[in-house]
């Protein structure tokens, strides 16, 4: 069936690192990939998506690149802020299908 | 924006009782809801999709008479967890697809202990 396996955290952070968040699917066909956010307190936000091969979803200084060859939809953002601490999901959709599927979540944490 | 409202955002409950979670689509009608549970470190597991005015389907391994799902309006669905035991103690979250909307919109999540 599809999956997703994202990085485990949690990740601390000093405000203006770089940031990566791997991600990695196993799907039938051609999935979309999203990436969500949850702020503290808050329901998950959709943050960026990708519905075909190399394409690239950008969104609030966050990029991710749907990678086909390597099944990977790595999220990456040059400078965090302290404003960026949530936690974050990997998730796809199988065409055809409402259903979204998750990985387990990263917390992140910037520090000042 | 689409907002969804999630209640209560934490419960605690003595076991065998039965606990309601509500999601409540505020600004669009929700034709279809999601209801997903999260144990530690674990993904968000779909457990149930309904739509308005139909019977809930639920996913492989769900106990349907366990957890009742009632989506009697586009603006309401509820999850009654019955006769809760210590290993339902879980995060419990919806998302809806409505009308209008681009995407799904999440509520903010329900933590359950059961004690």
């Amino acid at each position: 069936g599809n999956s997703v396996t994202q990085m485990e955290g949690p990740v601390t952070l000093s405000e203006e690192a770089f940031l990566t968040i791997n991600c990695t699917y196993t799907a039938t066909g051609y999935p979309s990939l999203f990436w969500y956010v949850q702020y503290p307190g808050e329901g998950l936000q959709l943050l960026l998506k990708a519905t075909k091969a190399d394409d690239k979803g950008s969104n609030k200084g966050f990029e991710a690149t749907y990678r086909k060859e390597t099944t990977s939809f790595h999220l990456e953002k040059g400078s965090v802020q302290v404003s960026d601490s949530a936690v974050y999901f990997c998730a796809l959709v199988q065409g055809g299908s409402e259903k979204l599927v998750f990985g387990k979540g990263m917390k992140l944490t910037v520090n000042p | 924006g689409a907002v969804v409202s999630q209640h209560p955002s934490w419960v605690i409950c003595k076991s065998g009782t039965s606990v309601k979670i509500e999601c409540r689509s505020l600004d669009f009608q929700a034709t279809t809801m999601f209801w997903y549970r999260q144990f530690p470190k674990q993904s968000l597991m779909l457990m149930a999709t309904s739509n308005e005015g139909s019977k809930a389907t639920y996913e492989q391994g769900v106990e349907k008479d366990k957890f009742l799902i009632n989506h009697a309006s586009l603006t309401l669905s509820t999850l009654t967890v019955t006769s809760a035991h210590p290993e339902d103690s879980s995060f419990y979250i919806c998302s809806a697809l409505g009308q209008g909307i681009r995407g799904y919109t999440f509520g903010s999540g329900t933590r359950l202990t059961v004690v």
